[in-house]
C-alpha cells in the first residue's frame, strides 16, 4: 500500500455531467500529478499541484481542471462529459525534492454513457 | 517518434528465465527514467529507478540505461509466474516537471 487514496472507486456519469474526483497524498508529501488512463495505454499526465499552486499541465483542455488543499489532499473536475472520458483517473503523490519518484493512488474507473 | 515507446508485447517467458524488457526515448526526455509494474486492474507501482547511465540492481531486477543509444530496458531474473504485469517505462520530460509514459508492455511468465 503506497498511502495514496482516491474516492470514489468507480464512478458512472452521463455526456454533459460534470464529476469532482478526490484523492488523499501519502504523508508527508506537497505535489500530487493526476493521470489519466484509458484502456491499453500509459497513463496521461493531466496536471500536477505543488504547495497547492498548478505546476505544470499537459494536453488536456480547461474543462479539466483541479485544486489541491493545504493538507496536500487535492481533487479532479470535470466539466461537460465526453463519452472519451471515460478511463482509469490516477492520482500520484511525491515529495517536492523528489518530485519524479510517484507513488500511485488505486485509481478511479469513470465510465461515460 | 513518440517520447517514450515500449513494444506492447505479450512478452512469453518460461519461469526461471530472465525477463528483458526495452524502452526506446526521444530527444526531448530527459535523463531520469522510472520502471513502474502494474497488475491487471490495479495502479502502477513503482519498482525501479535509473538516472545515470549503466546499470542499477535491486533484487531480482536490473535496470540498464544507455543513453548514446537512447534505450532503458529492465532484466527480470529467476521470472515468477508473480511477475506477469503490464510494465511501464517512464522518463521525465526535459525542461518539464511531468513524467511521459510509454504504453507498457505485457509480460507472461509461463509456469
Amino acid at each position: 500500500e503506497t498511502g495514496v487514496t482516491q474516492s470514489p472507486t468507480h464512478l458512472i456519469k452521463t455526456r454533459g455531467q460534470q464529476v469532482t474526483l478526490r484523492c488523499s497524498s501519502q504523508s508527508g508529501h506537497n505535489t500530487v500529478s493526476w493521470y489519466q488512463q484509458a484502456l491499453g495505454q500509459g497513463p496521461q499526465f493531466i496536471f500536477q499541484y505543488y504547495r497547492e499552486e498548478e505546476n505544470g499541465r499537459g494536453n488536456f483542455p480547461p474543462r479539466f481542471s483541479g485544486l489541491q488543499f493545504p493538507n496536500y489532499s487535492s481533487e479532479l473536475n470535470v466539466n461537460a462529459l465526453e463519452l472519451d472520458d471515460s478511463a482509469l483517473y490516477l492520482c500520484a503523490s511525491s515529495l517536492g525534492d523528489n518530485l519524479y519518484e510517484q507513488y500511485f493512488g488505486p485509481g478511479t474507473r469513470l465510465t461515460v454513457t | 517518434q513518440k517520447e517514450v515507446e515500449q513494444n506492447s508485447g505479450p512478452l512469453s517467458v518460461p519461469e526461471g528465465a530472465i525477463a528483458s524488457l526495452n524502452c526506446t526515448y526521444s530527444d526531448r526526455v530527459s535523463q531520469s527514467f522510472f520502471w513502474y509494474r502494474q497488475y491487471s486492474g490495479k495502479s502502477p507501482e513503482l519498482i525501479m529507478s535509473i538516472y545515470s547511465n549503466g546499470d542499477k540492481e535491486d533484487g531480482r531486477f536490473t535496470a540498464q540505461l544507455n543513453k548514446a543509444s537512447q534505450y532503458v530496458s529492465l532484466l527480470i531474473r529467476d521470472s515468477q509466474p508473480s511477475d506477469s504485469a503490464t510494465y511501464l517505462c517512464a522518463g521525465d520530460m526535459n525542461r518539464d516537471d511531468k513524467i511521459i509514459f510509454g504504453k507498457g508492455t505485457r509480460l507472461h511468465i509461463l509456469p
